[in-house]
Formats: structure tokens, sequence, C-alpha cells
């Protein structure tokens, strides 16, 4: 079954606007939540990670929130940049001795258009 | 520091046959974790090593296998090839007992015809 849920397959926003990607979880185990960027035919890039004990991470243009009563967590991308057009992945991990596999959402499509 | 490299980067095959997929982490870095990546399926994880020795495997069948070497270089198997194991392979490594960053190499594209 999937444990992390993307439910929005795409997402277009104009340049200099903020992107908002959003991540349902089902597990209240996941101890970590991570975002990753993909571009076709490439591995996923690690953007931005936060624990289970904090509500926000910020760094940069990237600010990761969660809300653990609701298992939600959401990517905010402010200014957004054409360059920031890719598939966007959230993933989670139970920590302790599974810390090694992370569970995956099927993605968003992020598009930023000028 | 050099990222994951993972070999090759393509790879067609016939049904049946058995292929090997190698992969290197970060240095300093001793887990690796191996992912599938389908249209259909999303990413799924098969397995992950630490200090040469499975610690986490996904519900995979037998015929994907993998192990590690001492220098935490990665490789996974898989055995009598079928149409759908055509996909993205993907490997991470991350650094530390209790990190939970993983960092991905390019994949390798493997088609089985």
């Amino acid at each position: 079954d999937q444990q992390v849920k993307q439910n929005s397959p795409s997402l277009s926003v104009q340049e200099g606007r903020i992107s908002i990607l959003n991540c349902d979880y089902t597990n209240s185990m996941f101890d970590y939540f991570l975002w990753y960027k993909k571009y076709p035919a490439e591995g996923p890039t690690f953007l931005i990670s936060i624990s289970s004990i904090k509500d926000k991470n910020e760094d940069g243009r990237f600010t990761v929130f969660l809300n653990k009563s609701a298992k939600h967590l959401s990517l905010h991308i402010v200014p957004s940049q054409p360059g920031d057009s890719a598939v966007y992945f959230c993933a989670a991990s139970r920590g302790g001795s599974t810390l090694g596999r992370l569970y995956f959402g099927r993605g968003t499509q992020l598009t930023v258009w000028p | 520091k050099a990222g994951v490299t993972q070999t090759p980067r393509y790879l067609i095959k016939t049904r049946g046959q058995q292929v090997t997929l190698s992969c290197s982490p970060i240095s300093g870095h001793r887990s690796v974790s191996w992912y599938q990546q389908t249209p259909g399926q999303g990413l799924q994880f098969l397995f992950e090593y630490f200090s040469e020795t499975q610690r986490n495997k996904g519900n995979f069948p037998g015929r994907f296998s993998g192990r590690q070497f001492s220098n935490s270089r990665s490789e996974m198997n898989v055995s009598t090839l079928e149409l759908g194991d055509s996909a993205l392979y993907l490997c991470a490594s991350s650094g530390g007992l209790a990190s939970y960053e993983q960092y991905f190499g390019p994949g390798t594209r493997l088609t089985v015809t």
C-alpha cells in the first residue's frame, strides 16, 4: 500500500511566485521526511529534510512544513524559477533499524513558466 | 567530494538472462540502498546494505539480490530477467549509522527485450 501520497500529479506556477507541493502519509511511525527533485534520465537530487520533532525547516528558497497531527507536509519554493521545473518526490523514513529504507510518493511535476 | 556513481548507465538484455549492476557510494558512506523506478509503481525499495550486511529488504522476488564489499561498493544482480524488470535502477548512499539523508546516483536504465 502507498504509505506516502502526493495527490497532485502536476502543478504549474508563474516565475517569481510561490510553489507549494503537498504530501500526505499514513504511517505514524515515520520519523524523518525528505524532498527530492528529479530531472528526466537523472537520479533524484536531495533538497531538504525535516525530523518529526520539528515543524519547519528552511534552506534558502526551500522551506518544508510538517503537521504531524494531520500527517501532512509541504514544500514551499519562493520565489519559483524556471530551473525549478522538475518532478518533486516526497519521501519518509521510519528511522531506527529501517533507517536505510525510504518510502516515496509518486511525485508531482512542477512547471514554472516565465 | 565525488557523488554516487553507477555503472553501466544503460543496458539492454534479453529475457532469461541475468544482469549485474554496480554502485560506488560517496566516500565515507557505509550504507547503500537500491531502488527500482517504473512508470507504474514509482520508486520501490529493493534492499539496503550497511557494512557488508543486508540490513533491510523490500518486497521483491528472490531473483533480485545484492551484496556489498569492504570498500562499501555494492552490486545488485537480477537473474532470469523478465520483461517487467525493465526499469531505472537507482542506488543511494548515506553516511553514518544514524544518517537518513540518502544521495542518489544517476541510475542504470535496464531494458529487457
